[in-house]
């Protein structure tokens, strides 16, 4: 089976700009979550869908947008960037039943380094 | 979801068992204690996982305390590849990341 997988691997962008990320699910997953990573910090929760649906976001402002496809893959789109953006966000997927119920492992991807300059 | 404190870092030998402590003392009756580790420039790998009973995978144990409040992940013969940031996580629902402990594993 396929991992989860992201693209690109690294992006630069200018404040103001807007920026689209990928994420392809591994293959039988139907959440996918996502997460920014500042330097030396955890990563911290945006949002979560679950069969095209978002179930779940955590404190990012509505310029933190994203879409999952029939197949399960996503994409986090991030609108007037700022220089604070600049992370490494993350996707992870997993096999999860509902909402605050019944958990699966959650399986990240190797990340996108996006720099917003 | 409960917070939860850890070591900031912490050394362990090559060979030896690593035990990384973790304390939830606020953490909820229907609340999972998770473990994941991120080694450097990768994304977190998922380790282990428990509600209240002791739990042990090929990767490692987590003994959780009686009341809950706290738990330590076991890895027992710890090796140089073991090097990494260890996040012991509470949740229901979704995963909230602290800062980790950094665990170096040196020869």
């Amino acid at each position: 089976e396929t991992g989860v997988t992201q693209s690109p691997t690294h992006l630069i962008k200018t404040r103001g700009q807007q920026v689209t990320l990928r994420c392809s699910s591994q293959s039988g997953h139907n959440t996918v979550s996502w997460y920014q990573q500042a330097l030396g910090q955890g990563p911290q929760f945006i949002f979560q869908y679950y069969r095209e649906e978002e179930n779940g976001r955590g404190n990012f402002p509505p310029r933190f947008s994203g879409l999952q496809f029939p197949n399960y893959s996503s994409e986090l789109n991030v609108n007037a960037l700022e220089l604070d953006d600049s992370a490494l966000y993350l996707c992870a997927s997993s096999l999860a039943q509902r909402f605050g119920g019944s958990y699966n492992e959650q399986f990240f991807g190797p990340g996108t380094r996006l720099t917003v300059l | 979801d409960a917070k939860t404190t850890q070591p900031t870092s912490m050394d362990c030998a090559e060979g030896r068992a690593a035990n990384l402590p973790c304390n939830h003392s606020t953490i909820s009756g229907n609340e999972y204690v998770y473990w994941y580790r991120q080694i450097h420039s990768q994304g977190p790998q998922y380790i282990i996982h428990g509600l209240k009973n002791n739990e042990t995978n090929e990767m490692a144990s987590l003994i959780i305390t009686e009341d809950r409040k706290s738990s330590t992940l076991i890895l027992p013969h710890a090796t140089l590849r073991d090097t990494a940031v260890y996040y012991c996580i509470v949740m229901y629902s979704t995963l909230t990341f602290g800062k980790g402990t950094m665990l170096l594993v040196s020869p």
